[in-house]
């Protein structure tokens, strides 16, 4: 592994279902960050860590729930997906001695039905 | 909450030079970034600027009015693979990671 993985790639739900979105970092890089990805709203945060076992809430939270058990890995789930959260998910990851850039995964685009 | 705003679209001839403008108001400021997204993909970060003045690197220039809250992408030498979105972004504050982007301006060059 380099850098940022998310999986699945792309995933097609049915409305009500729950899901896990994966992302994991291999550069040991204390903050981790999810954002949606909507044509004509840019990126929006959803949840973030600062570091393992510390989450916060960004600009949209709110239909999702994520946790941070060790610096590598930080999934989002969505408890019960409405077609609303359909979108393109991305994960970023920041260091404390680089703060000023992020990097992030390849992305997963969901569709929610 | 931030507001950020960026032109829709551009679009610019090869080897001409394009100026994404970037407006943003929010509650802080420590820091403005610019990254480059092409379609399908990732963004990758291009520039970042927390003082005054212009940061140059290589084709790519940035620079920053505090004052005005005003950030500017420069793209000089236009090839085909710059045709991307350019995202602008804003750091409210110091010790926080988070970042606010605008919604992005979509970069065509022609040949």
């Amino acid at each position: 592994i380099a850098g940022i993985t998310q999986a699945p790639t792309s995933q097609i739900l049915a409305a009500g279902r729950r899901m896990t979105l994966r992302c994991t970092q291999d550069m040991r890089h204390n903050a981790m960050y999810w954002y949606r990805q909507d044509l004509g709203l840019g990126l929006r945060l959803i949840h973030y860590s600062n570091t393992a076992g510390t989450t916060g809430k960004g600009e949209v939270p709110d239909g999702y729930s994520v946790s941070r058990a060790n610096t590598d890995d930080f999934p989002l789930t969505l408890a019960s997906a409405v077609p609303s959260q359909t979108s393109v998910y991305f994960c970023a990851s920041s260091d404390v001695r680089e703060p000023d850039t992020q990097y992030f995964g390849p992305g997963t685009r969901l569709t929610v039905l | 909450g931030q507001n950020i705003d960026q032109p829709t679209e551009m679009t610019a001839t090869e080897g001409a030079i394009v100026q994404i403008n970037c407006t943003y108001q929010t509650s802080g400021f420590n820091g403005l970034f610019w990254y480059q997204q092409h379609a399908g993909e990732a963004p990758t970060f291009l520039s970042y600027n927390v003082l005054d003045g212009l940061e140059e690197k290589g084709r790519f220039s940035s620079f920053l009015s505090r004052s005005k809250g005003y950030s500017y992408l420069l793209l000089k030498e236009l090839q085909m693979k710059d045709s991307a979105s350019y995202l602008c972004a804003v750091r409210d504050l110091p010790n926080d990671y988070k970042l606010s982007f605008g919604a992005g301006t979509t970069v065509t060059v022609r040949a």
